[in-house]
């Protein structure tokens, strides 16, 4: 699976749009990007992935460039529940879901602020 | 719908005994996975099952570690003579898809164990 590169921290505003970087050079063509994130002392929580288009959910909006180098996570109106480690994940999908194993990087440290 | 969930949410052994900790899927999903998750560190794969197929044990770490998957749901992840070393919180996902494509994994709140 691609490498992927994101900041390792960023503060956000209450109530302000959190966008959250993912640099993902190396991504091939049938590989798909996801995100997700997790609070402390919780279990990780997805929420959302793409492969070409833009995605959109209640949680979040996923911007994906036309070349598929890099994305954008944006938490629209963040909160300070928001407050988590924020990984971004290329991955490849095979038929039967065989070695769909997640390995998380370092990920974005997310302060969401009052 | 009802989550992932995992019992005990907390478990304290002395080293050298052994432990079990127990994942329920959300219903349907066929895919399950065991990770854990040592302090400040990322996530470690341990086992995972799908449908029938043999489990993939690539990510565990010693004979002492074991897991079962009753019926293609409950799991039971098993720890023998327990490390001080084993200490971390396992966590337990599933995944709904076995078809090309797509799919996410969901959470438990996982188990913190501690070895005294």
């Amino acid at each position: 699976d691609a490498k992927t590169t994101q900041p390792p921290s960023m503060d956000c505003a209450e109530g302000r749009a959190a966008n959250l970087p993912c640099n993902h050079s190396t991504i091939s063509g049938n590989e798909y990007v996801y995100w997700y994130r997790q609070i402390h002392s919780q279990g990780p929580q997805y929420i959302i992935h793409g492969l070409k288009n833009n995605e959109t959910n209640e949680m979040a909006s996923l911007i994906i460039t036309e070349d598929r180098k890099s994305s954008t996570l944006i938490l629209p109106h963040a909160t300070l529940r928001d407050t988590a480690v924020y990984y971004c994940i290329v991955r490849v999908e095979r038929y039967g879901g065989s070695q769909g194993n997640l390995i998380f990087g370092k990920g974005t440290k997310l302060s969401v602020k009052p | 719908g009802a989550g992932v969930s995992q019992s005990p949410s907390n478990k304290v052994t002395e080293k050298g005994k052994d432990v079990e900790l127990r994942c329920d899927p959300i219903s349907g999903h066929t895919a399950l996975y065991w990770y854990r998750q040592s302090l400040g560190q990322g996530l470690e794969f341990l086992i995972y099952f799908q449908g029938n197929s043999a489990p993939d044990k690539s990510g565990l770490p010693s004979d002492r570690f074991s897991a079962e998957r009753t019926g293609g749901s409950v799991s039971t992840l098993t720890i023998q003579r327990t490390q001080q070393e084993d200490s971390a919180v396992y966590l337990c996902a599933s995944s709904p898809r076995t078809s090309w494509g797509s799919y996410e994994q969901y959470f438990g709140p996982g188990t913190r164990l501690t070895v005294t």
